[in-house]
């Protein structure tokens, strides 16, 4: 298995644009979560779904950030506008079932907001 | 304060030591994640328990619920074993809450 697909690895862009982030999550597993890092505060849970429904978005920081999962092997994470301060790797897991099994996560997303 | 304290922030030690990287929390818990970031920036997930002690090569992970607190052991350190190793904790549902990170440095 491939593991976890994330794309572009490195988004480099300018305030105001919009940014769209991508991830595979391994097959079968019906679980997926965004999640953010940053030296400040470390990894943070943005949203997560199951079964390709979003069950908590409490994370997402505004209303400038929104994620969708159109089909279980598939999900974006959008950013319109993006500011600066969204600068941070963004991570996407997935995992089987819904209970405390372990994540596999995919290399990341470097965004850097200019 | 955070619901997950990890110490120390950062450890340096020399090849073949016995590393032990320690994890409190303040709120009830379902299972403690431990996860390895390279210094490249991928995230591996090492251990999930909920209860006693996981084993896996030089590793080793235990878990004292009662004391709310887990410990993360290296055996025989190897400058492999260099980066940054991140507890987090699941309460209920499927939400994780992490650990600010120890950042490991074996010198050969």
């Amino acid at each position: 298995d491939a593991g976890v697909i994330q794309s572009p690895r490195h988004e480099v862009t300018e305030m105001g644009q919009e940014v769209t982030l991508r991830c595979k999550p391994i097959s079968g597993h019906n679980s997926l979560f965004w999640y953010r890092q940053t030296m400040m505060r470390g990894l943070e849970l943005l949203i997560y779904f199951n079964n390709n429904v979003p069950i908590d978005d409490s994370g997402m920081p505004e209303d400038r950030f929104s994620a969708k999962m159109p089909n279980a092997s598939f999900s974006t994470l959008k950013i319109q506008p993006s500011e600066p301060r969204d600068s941070a790797v963004y991570f996407c897991a997935s995992r089987t079932g819904t209970g405390d099994e372990k994540l596999f996560f995919g290399s990341g997303t470097q965004l850097s907001v200019l | 304060k955070n619901e997950v304290e990890q110490s120390p922030q950062n450890l340096t030690a020399q090849e073949g030591e016995f590393i032990t990287i320690n994890c409190s929390y303040s709120v009830g818990i379902s299972a403690l994640h431990w996860l390895q970031q390279h210094p490249g920036g991928g995230i591996v997930s090492l251990f999930m328990l909920s209860s006693g002690k996981k084993k896996h090569g030089r590793l080793i992970a235990t878990i004292n619920i009662q004391e709310k607190h887990s410990s993360l052991h290296i055996t025989a350190s190897h400058p492999r074993d260099s980066a940054v190793y991140i507890c987090a904790v699941g309460r209920g549902a499927q939400k994780l809450v992490f650990g600010q990170g120890t950042r490991l440095t074996i010198n050969p």
